[in-house]
């Protein structure tokens, strides 16, 4: 079976700064899609960016960037120029090729200092 | 923010009581999920529909019985509940099963 494990429960940051949040994926499979989701205090989960394995480069939604190790089997997420507005819950997701079904890790909280 | 919407936001109720939680998607997507979010625990995955016809049911007790009567709107009646189902429960809806999925905002409910 799957797992997804993030190893932050949770991560601070300075208002402006660049922080990291980590995940790592256990599977056999060679066709997936890896996912962050960030969720803020008012529940509403949102997709933040979204890898698919088979891509080398690494996925890049303005100042959200991932830094995706195939062979490690790890996909972190930085956040470059940290804002208030980034304070929230971010899940990290694994979805084999071809299924609905995905995995989710249990959660960084990330906390934004101004 | 507002393509997938869920009412109530918050729902309180006693083990007798008898509930629905409402999910409606603006996007025109074809699929539906239900999910359970608790406290420290990963996201557990407890219904699917697609196309109106249910594709998955993760072991999920009979007190949970979801309807989806079309490919916009998807219910969660709700009956007989124990303290330990309090969590918040999120919709999402996807364009086809297996692509991106988005969430509503969830119903946080407490089972007294």
């Amino acid at each position: 079976a799957q797992t997804v494990t993030q190893s932050q429960p949770e991560m601070s940051v300075q208002e402006a700064e660049t922080v990291t949040l980590s995940c790592t994926y256990d599977t056999s499979e060679s066709d997936y899609y890896l996912f962050w989701y960030k969720q803020p205090p008012s529940r509403q989960m949102i997709l933040v960016i979204r890898q698919e394995a088979y891509k080398q480069q690494n996925a890049t939604e303005n100042r959200f960037s991932v830094n995706f190790q195939k062979a490690a089997k790890s996909f972190s997420l930085k956040i470059s120029d940290s804002q208030l507005g980034d304070a929230a819950m971010y899940f990290c997701a694994y979805r084999r090729g071809g299924s609905y079904i995905p995995t989710f890790g249990r959660g960084t909280s990330l906390i934004v200092h101004p | 923010e507002t393509g997938v919407t869920q009412t109530p936001r918050h729902l309180v109720m006693g083990m007798t009581n008898k509930k629905s939680l409402k999910c409606e998607q603006h996007l025109g997507h074809n699929a539906m999920y239900w999910y359970k979010q608790s406290a420290k625990k990963p996201l557990e995955l407890m219904f699917v529909y697609n196309f109106k016809e249910q594709t998955e049911n993760n072991s999920v007790p009979s007190r949970f019985s979801p309807e989806c009567p079309n490919s916009s709107h998807l219910f969660l009646h709700l009956h007989t509940l124990q303290p330990e189902d309090s969590a918040l429960y999120l919709c999402a809806s996807s364009q086809e099963l297996a692509e991106t999925q988005y969430f509503g905002p969830g119903t946080r409910l407490l089972v007294l």
